[in-house]
């Protein structure tokens, strides 16, 4: 069972920021979140990962709260294209699979 | 980031016959690499997880006689679906990772396999 909880879906206005929440109170000392995504019949696409401290690339942000139980991704500007499913994530370490829970359906609106 | 390829990306096949798919590695070597399932409406599912050189480990409920994983290189895996029928129609995935420490993982683009 994935150990995450997401909210099923979310609606976000094309060009606002998006906010996608995720639970894992259950996280252990070295598992990380990591965030992937993925459009309609397509593979999932990697975004981003964090253990403990706020990352940034060129496509997100992820905020973590300071005792690890939630955290957020961010997407500063959604645009049409980034509707997708949203999977938050957690892995101890390289050689584990990664266990999908259902995610969150992201639509961006015109 | 590194690239992971399926092929073929679609497939239509008869009852009974074999379909091969197979995720290739383009850019990095991958010592493991992981098998998924995904239904229509559904999230993915783990069928089994490969190793360069060794014996596939099988989730539990999938018939290794009937998915038949190779991993013989570190840059390539197959997956074959023997004596398809039609309830093993559905989108295939395959996922590589490329070292040591907390990477992430590639997916592949998927396979979507129809048995008529």
């Amino acid at each position: 069972d994935a150990k995450t909880t997401q909210p099923p879906s979310m609606d976000c206005a094309e060009g606002r920021a998006a906010n996608l929440p995720c639970n894992h109170s259950t996280i252990s000392g070295n598992e990380y979140v990591y965030w992937y995504r993925q459009i309609h019949s397509q593979g999932p696409q990697y975004i981003i990962h964090g253990l403990k401290n706020n990352e940034t690339n060129e496509m997100a942000s992820l905020i973590i709260t300071e005792d690890r139980k939630s955290s957020t991704l961010i997407l500063p500007h959604a645009t049409l294209r980034d509707t997708a499913v949203y999977y938050c994530i957690v892995r101890p370490f390289y050689g584990q699979n990664f266990v999908f829970g259902p995610g969150t359906r992201l639509s961006v609106l015109p | 980031g590194a690239v992971v390829s399926q092929h073929p990306s679609w497939v239509i096949c008869k009852s009974g016959t074999s379909v091969k798919i197979e995720c290739r590695s383009l850019d990095f070597q991958a010592t493991t690499m992981f098998w998924y399932r995904q239904f229509p409406k559904q999230s993915l599912m783990l069928m089994a997880t490969s190793n360069e050189g060794s014996k596939a480990t099988y989730e539990q409920g999938v018939e290794k006689d009937k998915f038949l994983i190779n991993h013989a290189s570190l840059t390539l895996s197959t997956l074959t679906v023997t004596s398809a029928h039609p309830e093993d129609s559905s989108f295939y995935i395959c996922s590589a990772e490329s070292g040591t420490g907390n990477t992430e993982a590639f997916f592949g683009q998927g396979t979507r396999l129809t048995v008529v």
